[in-house]
């Protein structure tokens, strides 16, 4: 695909359970980042990663959140103990390249906890 | 601490009108700001960066350091300017978002 893809577009899921969300970034962009946007907010990031390593986490919220990219390509962000308060917009981007601050973002995944 | 701040939550103008839309932030180096947009049922995407000094769509945005603001504007609004623009500022490799302004374009 041309584009950042990401699945599922909505998940609902019971208070306590455990969520994953996946990106498929554009081909060739090493660059990838995760956002989360509750409504009426923008986007706050969350955590970045240059090839496979991520390059800054200081946005990830507690230890229930982790996000892994094993190969440089997709990556997952992993939500554990789901709470009512991780009810958002998750977003992913990537980049081809940190310098222009051009970052290209997919459709998000709609979480609700319930 | 490094932060962006944009006032207006909904701006409503008529097509044809003036549009301002305030961007304000708060960085100690030297900063790299954007204006990313939303249009309705489409994904954030960059509308332009102030390093460029281009003008997109008829917007423009000069970075006014003694101000510390990023303000968007465009002399004559169109119905499809509507949407959410996020104004967004470069700290290391990431983008720190303001919590967006909705602009509204009446016929």
């Amino acid at each position: 695909g041309a584009g950042v893809s990401q699945t599922p577009s909505n998940k609902v899921t019971e208070k306590g359970k455990y969520v994953e969300l996946r990106c498929d970034p554009i081909s060739g962009h090493t660059a990838l980042y995760w956002y989360r946007q509750s409504l009426g907010q923008g986007p706050e990031f969350l955590i970045y990663f240059q090839g496979t390593g991520a390059a800054d986490d200081s946005g990830l919220p507690n230890d229930r959140f982790f996000a892994v990219r094993p190969e440089g390509s997709v990556s997952t962000l992993k939500i554990q103990r789901t709470e009512r308060g991780d009810s958002a917009v998750y977003l992913c981007a990537s980049s081809l390249s940190t310098v222009t601050g051009e970052l290209f973002f997919g459709e998000g995944s709609r979480l609700t906890v319930l | 601490a490094q932060r962006v701040t944009q006032p207006e939550k909904l701006l409503s103008v008529f097509k044809g009108a003036p549009v301002e839309l305030k961007c304000n932030y708060s960085y100690s180096g030297s900063p790299e700001l954007f204006w990313y947009v939303q249009y309705s049922r489409q994904r954030l995407q960059l509308l332009l960066r102030h390093i460029s000094r281009e003008s997109i769509k008829g917007f423009t945005a000069d970075l006014n350091k003694g101000e510390t603001s990023f303000h968007l504007k465009k002399p004559f609004a169109q119905e499809e300017d509507s949407a959410m623009y996020y104004c967004a500022l470069r700290v290391t490799d990431k983008l720190i978002f303001g919590t967006g302004t909705r602009l509204q374009v009446f016929p």
